[in-house]
């Protein structure tokens, strides 16, 4: 079984829609992420937490929430979605422990907002 | 804020063939990661590096962080179909709370 999956792995959704993303992990780590990768720019950071009460926004926050469940889930909403947020999303988590932020990811989700 | 420019962007070679690609930062390196991920599909860990002069290798990739830590590069010896992908480095930021990733590098190997 995957150490981290994620939910769903497309969704097409309509303008305005809210939507939740899904993350969980088997991995025991305290560090979670949320990433989103657009073609010519790369992975960028939306949401990071190290426990399930520190929630810290990243480069792109805006029009994004993020709930941290559990230790071991991650949900990232968009609570009215645009056009430019089609994109792949990518779930990561890491452990504090190791000293270093070695990052293991999940497969993606592939969002299209039309 | 730190940014990381990865060379060549896309690389297309033919199988058997060396290559290299590169990580430049703007800042001094205290850890640097490099991952390959195949398209559309989640990124896979390579190898970490995080000090001055350090290689490490996993079968035919070889990487290395120079001294004065402000650049890697990523050797693959041998190229195999299997070597395709898009190769990213990432590089610990803010404190070490976070990463930066550079845009990726497309390799693509002809058999």
């Amino acid at each position: 079984d995957a150490d981290v999956t994620q939910t769903p792995r497309n969704r097409i959704t309509k303008t305005g829609k809210r939507i939740m993303l899904e993350c969980s992990q088997t991995k025991g780590h305290d560090r979670m992420y949320w990433y989103r990768q657009d073609p010519g720019l790369g992975l960028q950071l939306i949401y990071y937490s190290f426990d399930v009460k520190d929630i810290n926004k990243g480069e792109i926050s805006d029009g994004y929430s993020v709930s941290r469940q559990a230790q071991a889930k991650f949900s990232l909403s968009l609570e009215s979605a645009i056009p430019n947020q089609t994109a792949l999303y990518f779930c990561a988590t890491s452990d504090s422990g190791t000293g270093n932020n070695e990052q293991y990811f999940g497969p993606g989700t592939r969002l299209t907002v039309t | 804020s730190q940014e990381l420019e990865q060379s060549p962007q896309s690389l297309i070679v033919q199988e058997g063939k060396n290559l290299t690609i590169n990580c430049t930062s703007s800042k001094t390196l205290y850890g640097l990661y490099w991952y390959k991920q195949k398209y559309g599909e989640g990124l896979i860990f390579l190898m970490m590096l995080q000090k001055g002069g350090e290689e490490k290798s996993h079968e035919k990739i070889t990487a290395k962080l120079d001294e004065k830590k402000q650049q890697s590069s990523l050797h693959i010896t041998a190229s195999q179909p299997s070597h395709a992908g898009i190769y990213l480095c990432g590089a610990d930021s803010g404190g070490y709370q976070k990463v930066t990733f550079g845009i990726g590098t497309k390799l693509q190997v002809i058999p």
